[in-house]
């Protein structure tokens, strides 16, 4: 079974809305990855957290790694049509697996 | 483009039969990881090989093996195909495993029926 959890599991948005989608595991995290997989696709690699706390922006997405390690968010903006997807949370375990959360369909209304 | 190719991009199998499926590396990583996604699902990691070696593994049985080349090439194998092992089956190649980025194929589609 999945040692992440990753909700919601789906997210209907009206375009210009924000939303967010969360990961949670039960064991402390060496690093969280964040994955964007378009239908049809295969997952593209967004971005790498590893401190605890930490913050980073790309344009309009936002994305945090809890204090203990053990959760992450994704927090999108201003939603566009290009951000339909599923996007996966990815932690790496202390043996080096990368266990990916089961995503988030994202789906925008224009 | 990521540089990491899989073949074949769509296979059909008979349960009981076995199946090869291939990848080749981003030049410059030295690790493989193989994943079965299935529809609706996050991937779901199988092993993953560095220089050669299986170094973890995820919950599959002895029946999922792989192997990794000099080159860093990879093949995962299957044998004794179930119906529940069709799925899109994803090579990523990274630098010292989960550490960095991992950069995927485009996937093989099986269907076992």
């Amino acid at each position: 079974g999945q040692q992440v959890m990753q909700i919601p599991q789906y997210q209907h948005v009206q375009e210009g809305e924000d939303f967010t989608t969360y990961c949670n595991s039960s064991t402390t995290l060496s690093n969280i990855q964040w994955y964007k997989q378009r239908p049809g696709g295969h997952p593209v690699f967004l971005i790498q957290l590893v401190k605890s706390g930490e913050v980073k922006k790309q344009k309009r997405l936002t994305f945090q790694f809890g204090e203990a390690k053990k959760n992450s968010s994704l927090h999108i903006t201003a939603t566009q049509t290009t951000d339909v997807g599923t996007y996966f949370c990815a932690g790496l375990l202390h043996d080096y697996k990368l266990s990916f959360g089961a995503g988030t369909t994202v789906t925008v209304r224009a | 483009e990521t540089g990491v190719t899989q073949s074949p991009t769509h296979l059909i199998k008979t349960r009981g039969q076995q199946v090869t499926l291939r990848c080749s590396s981003q030049s410059g990583h030295n690790t493989v990881s193989w994943y079965q996604q299935a529809l609706g699902q996050g991937p779901q990691f199988i092993f993953q090989y560095y220089r050669e070696e299986e170094n973890g593994r995820g919950n599959f049985p002895p029946r999922f093996s792989g192997l990794q080349f000099p080159n860093y090439s990879s093949e995962l194998n299957v044998n004794a195909l179930e119906l529940d092992d069709s799925a899109l089956y994803l090579c990523a190649s990274s630098h010292t495993g989960g550490l960095t980025e991992a950069f995927f194929g485009q996937g093989t589609r099986l269907t076992v029926v």
